[in-house]
């Protein structure tokens, strides 16, 4: 199966919630990065983070990272209708970068 | 000014026929990609290509065939076409220098979905 498996596959959640949702992967890994998918477009890059990195954070999006549980999550807070997407994870390993299935959210206004 | 640019956006066509997409970026990038996404958004890597040397060909049928003239221009031609052809292929590129640099961030173009009837 995918390097990288997403949970939860859908996630619907209100205005000015947050939004969790977790990538696990199988191999060793150099980093791991999150990509957002509007729909109809193509993967635009989030955020990565390192494998000696534990968290990181970048405006509304936090990402922490568990090398020995091989499991990331990306939090989003406060989140817009804008946010409405798809998100992947994807780990690079030996210069390859492979994507998780991805995690479906609807933000409702 | 797009970054990665791919053409066309959507490619109707009849199984059996054979069709190109073509893909150029202006990021001055070493290293560029084709990745196909199926209806259940599952994407997967096709090949890579580092200043117009094929680095990574994963199990793909050999009716696909990737073309670099230059290290800005990755394209794909597809020979036969089947239904199971149908999907979206990305083009994508990244500032890695060399085969065995680690790959930080990709920049995919829009797409193209490719309708096989």
């Amino acid at each position: 199966s995918q390097q990288g498996e997403e949970d939860p596959q859908a996630l619907s959640i209100q205005e000015g919630e947050n939004a969790t949702m977790n990538c696990s992967y199988k191999t060793s890994i150099n980093n791991l990065q999150w990509y957002r998918q509007n729909s109809g477009r193509g993967l635009v890059h989030l955020i990565l983070i390192r494998s000696n990195e534990r968290e990181k954070h970048s405006g509304r999006l936090r990402v922490t990272l568990d090398t020995s549980k091989k499991s990331s999550s990306l939090l989003i807070t406060a989140s817009r209708a804008a946010d409405t997407a798809s998100y992947f994870c994807a780990t690079d390993n030996a210069g390859k970068s492979t994507f998780g299935d991805g995690t479906t959210l609807t933000v409702k206004p | 000014d797009t970054a990665v640019s791919q053409t066309p956006k959507y490619l109707v066509t009849q199984m059996g026929n054979d069709k190109s997409i073509k893909c150029e970026q202006n990021l001055g990038h070493d290293t560029m990609y084709w990745y196909k996404q199926d209806s259940k958004k599952f994407l997967k890597i096709m090949f890579s290509y580092n200043n117009k040397e094929l680095i990574i060909n994963e199990t793909v049928p050999n009716r696909f065939s990737p073309k670099s003239p230059d290290k800005a221009h990755l394209n794909l031609h597809i020979n036969s076409l089947e239904l199971g052809d149908s999907a979206v292929y990305f083009c994508a590129s990244s500032p890695r220098q060399s085969r065995y640099a680690t790959n930080e961030k990709l920049f995919f173009g829009s797409g193209t979905q490719l309708s096989v009837l």
